[in-house]
């Protein structure tokens, strides 16, 4: 199956300031997505990243808080915005392998304080 | 509803077998998932079904699937220790979305 890179692994960032996080997918994959885990919590889909045209958002997020991007089949970035110590949660990235499922990244650990 | 939901906690003894069960919501899901994750570590992928499917045997892992009822179990013969970390159903939901939707996860423990 395809192999997730994912960076930063963890970070800890000072309120009101923001972070890219990276994923780099090792093959072209069509369907990207990154979810949030918040502290003890399951993991919630924060938007489906599309290659050529904009993020499709889930409710309760949106992209003045969270702008990706997809510029290519490989690689997407997700930016949390204006942190505040609720953005502190373990973010994502997850690609669909057809008849395989979900691969995801190992993660990154964000720390907002 | 949206939920997937899962009992939060099992209890096994080393050696014995563990059940973890959830029950999902879409009934046009054509994937179900189960996912492991240990302590400060990532999703690890343990098994799916297609929905066309009863029953899927890999190891140790058993996972039976009840269609009419919406029920999914993971069944882990001879628990170790190392199996104790948490375990996430997921479905996934075949509209156009092609999202992914979790359960809340149930701890496993694993005593000695």
């Amino acid at each position: 199956s395809a192999v997730i890179s994912q960076k930063p692994s963890r970070d800890i960032c000072q309120r009101g300031t923001s972070l890219t996080i990276q994923c780099q997918v090792d093959s072209q994959v069509t369907m990207m997505f990154w979810y949030r885990q918040q502290p003890g919590q399951s993991l919630t889909l924060i938007a489906t990243a599309n290659q050529g045209s904009e993020a499709t958002y889930e409710s309760g997020f949106v992209i003045d808080k969270f702008p990706i991007s997809r510029p290519n089949l490989t690689f997407s970035t997700l930016t949390v915005s204006n942190m505040s110590p609720e953005d502190s949660s373990i973010y994502l990235c997850t690609i669909l392998v057809r008849d395989y499922g979900y691969t995801f990244g190992s993660g990154t650990r964000l720390t907002v304080v | 509803g949206e939920d997937v939901e899962q009992s939060l906690f099992l209890s096994v003894r080393e050696g014995d077998s563990s059940v973890i069960n959830c029950t999902y919501t879409d009934s046009s899901s054509t994937y179900l998932y189960w996912y492991k994750q240990e302590p400060g570590a990532g999703l690890q992928l343990l098994t799916y079904i297609f929905s066309n499917m009863d029953m899927k045997q890999d190891q140790r892992l058993t996972v039976l699937l009840n269609k009419k009822d919406k029920h999914l179990s993971l069944r882990i013969a001879d628990t170790q220790t190392g199996d104790s970390a948490i375990y996430f159903c997921a479905e996934l939901r075949m509209d156009s979305s092609y999202k992914l939707i979790f359960g809340s996860g149930t701890r496993l423990l694993v005593r000695p």
